[in-house]
Order: C-alpha cells, then structure tokens, then sequence
C-alpha cells in the first residue's frame, strides 16, 4: 500500500497570510506514460463530505478559488492558500490514485491565527 | 448535477452485516465511466477507502477489510450498496459513497451516515 504522510497537523495562519500543507508519498505515485502525478487534495469543513480542492496533483477543481495551488511531483507534493480567507478553515487531505488500494494522508487542520 | 444520499441503519450489533445503501439522482448509475466507491471516516479520524464498483460491474476492495465487503450495483433502483460483515466496535464510523471518475476518484460525495456498532 502507499503510505501518504502529511505535515503538518495542524497549521495556525493569520487571514491573508500563505499556508502551506505537505505531503509525502511511501512511492512514486507519477506515471511516465501521461507524464501524470496521481495525486488530489480534498477540503473538509466541520459536518460535511470532503471536498475536492486539486487533481493531477495541481489542477484546481471548477469552482475553486485560485487562491489555492498544488505543486510537487513524484513523492513529495504541497498544498498552498496563499491568502487564507476565513472560510479555508478545514481539513486538508491529500490522496493517492495511482495504485490500489486508493490512500489518504492523515489530515492537516488549518485555523486562523 | 448528479447527487447521491446514503441509507441505512445507524445502530448494528457487533458480529453483524451492515447493508447501505446509496441513491444516485441527476444521472443514471449505469450510464459513463465513473466508479462508485465507498469510504468511511471514524469520528475524529481520517478517510479509509472501502472498496468501488466500476459501470462495467467490476469491483476493486480494500484488502485490509479480509474480504468483508461486498459492492453491488442495483440499476432499477439507481442504486449502489455495501455490505460489511463480522461488524465490531472499530468499523463505528460515518459512511460515505462518492463518484469519480479517470481523473478523480471522489468528485461526488453523499452527506454520510453514521453507523455505530453497540450491543
């Protein structure tokens, strides 16, 4: 299985300011046949499903704002808000789909400073 | 705008199978290329993927639940369902199904319900 690990936690960020959320795959999760990083961030806010924020590991989602960003390849990819809004508070997840059985990382939970 | 809604007993006795079942609306369960997965989230806790049924009816599980799990597809109904046996105290958690598709597994989520296992 490919272990996704994710730092930090949790993350305190003063509205306006960057946040930056890691992760860290046990495996390769790029395909050098599509030149494709099998990796996607999700959202989770209090009460409600996730969300998906980022796919191919930096492509946003329709409707998300630009504001969030993913970046990385290989092993070792980010997640950044650059100017975090009030409602960006929410935990973070990053997931492999490159193989099977599909994993998440532990979570990183962003508040506001 | 497909949306889908689990269903399903919150309550279940340890030993037991747990049965849900989620309603997909705003498109048709057999029509595309989309898997159908569920994935589960104890309280407090993070995402563990289930298992996923494909449109063509093939089916990729979680090893790490020993062959507990059963997937199925039920197009009459635009249905989908989980069955998990030998239920204990550690499978309490909220239950998602989601939609995805090539490029995202989970693109569509359902609001969850809760199973909790308790004699």
């Amino acid at each position: 299985d490919i272990v996704m690990t994710q730092s930090p936690d949790s993350l305190a960020v003063s509205l306006g300011e960057r946040a930056t959320i890691n992760c860290k795959s046990s495996q390769s999760v790029f395909l050098t046949s599509n030149n494709k990083n099998y990796l996607a961030w999700f959202q989770q806010k209090p009460g409600q499903p996730p969300k998906v924020v980022i796919y191919w590991a930096s492509t946003r989602e329709s409707g998300v704002p630009d504001r969030f960003s993913g970046s990385g390849s290989g092993t070792d990819f980010t997640l950044t808000i650059s100017s975090l809004q009030a409602e960006d508070v929410a935990v973070y997840y990053c997931q492999q789909y490159y193989s099977l059985p599909l994993t998440f990382g532990g979570g990183t939970k962003v508040e506001i400073k | 705008q497909v949306q889908l809604q689990e269903s399903g007993p919150g309550l279940v006795k340890p030993s037991q199978t747990l049965s849900l079942t989620c309603t997909v609306s705003g498109g048709s369960i057999s029509s595309g290329s989309y898997y159908w997965s569920w994935i589960r989230q104890p309280a407090g806790k993070g995402l563990e993927w289930i298992g996923r049924i494909h449109t063509s009816g093939r089916t990729d599980y979680n090893l790490s639940f020993n062959s507990r799990v059963t997937i199925s597809v039920d197009t009459a109904k635009n249905q989908f369902s989980l069955n998990l046996n030998s239920m204990t105290a550690a499978d309490t958690a909220v239950y998602y199904c989601a939609r995805g598709d090539f490029y995202v597994d989970f693109q569509h989520w359902g609001q969850g319900t809760l199973v909790t296992v308790s004699s």
